[in-house]
């Protein structure tokens, strides 16, 4: 069955840092894709960044880049010069394109805390 | 473009009464999702409609929740009784469908409580 595991409960960065945010993750499928997105405290689940399985190339949208480890089975998310706005939580996600349809499994999230 | 809307933001009620949450997608998206967020977890998928069809709704608890999308466009998803264990957050999504990425946009969700 397919699994996302995120570790860290909470994470805290100091502004104009860079942070990491840990996502393993348990599929059998060889075809799959994997999804960060953020939720502020307003609710709304903001998309940020998306890696295949099979690209060659982590993936990057601007302050955000995937560190994407496949024998290791890890999609970690790399947030540059944080600011005070990504104060939010941060749930890694899977999809695979076998069995189940294609849908999105979530992990637990991480709370990032950006601190002035 | 607007983005996925949801309404109502939120919604207190006592149990075993009944309650409606509606969504309408970014237009031109085939595939909507209604998902349940409990505190502290991540979204868990309830139901997934492409166009008016319901490909996957084995989450769904049968006996007190229905939804429908009747055009395929927008949807209702009903609790009726809702029971305490109802509080959560009740996310929908769309995506365009048709394979490939088919990333998944989310509305802002709609928080029930119940009394």
């Amino acid at each position: 069955a397919q699994k996302i595991t995120q570790t860290q409960p909470g994470m805290f960065v100091q502004e104009k840092e860079a942070v990491t945010l840990d996502c393993t993750y348990d599929t059998s499928d060889p075809s799959y894709g994997l999804f960060w997105y953020k939720q502020p405290s307003s609710g709304e689940m903001i998309f940020l960044i998306y890696q295949g399985s099979y690209d060659q190339q982590n993936a990057t949208e601007g302050r955000y880049s995937l560190n994407f480890q496949k024998a290791r089975k890890s999609a970690n998310l790399v947030i540059s010069a944080s600011q005070l706005g990504d104060s939010a939580m941060y749930f890694c996600a899977m999809r695979d394109y076998g069995g189940s349809q294609g849908n999105l499994i979530f992990g637990k999230g991480t709370k990032l805390s950006v601190k002035p | 473009e607007a983005g996925v809307v949801q309404s109502p933001r939120y919604k207190i009620i006592e149990k075993k009464q009944p309650v409606a949450f509606w969504c309408n997608p970014i237009s031109g998206h085939n595939t909507l999702y209604w998902y349940l967020q409990n505190l502290g977890q991540g979204p868990e998928l309830l139901i997934r409609y492409e166009n008016e069809e319901a490909v996957d709704d084995s989450q769904l608890p049968k006996d007190r929740f229905s939804a429908e999308r009747l055009k395929g466009v927008d949807s209702t998803l009903k609790i009726q009784p809702a029971e305490l264990g109802d509080s959560a957050v009740y996310l929908c999504a769309s995506s365009p469908g048709g394979g490939g990425t088919d990333t998944q946009y989310f509305g802002p969700g709609t928080r029930l409580t119940v009394l």
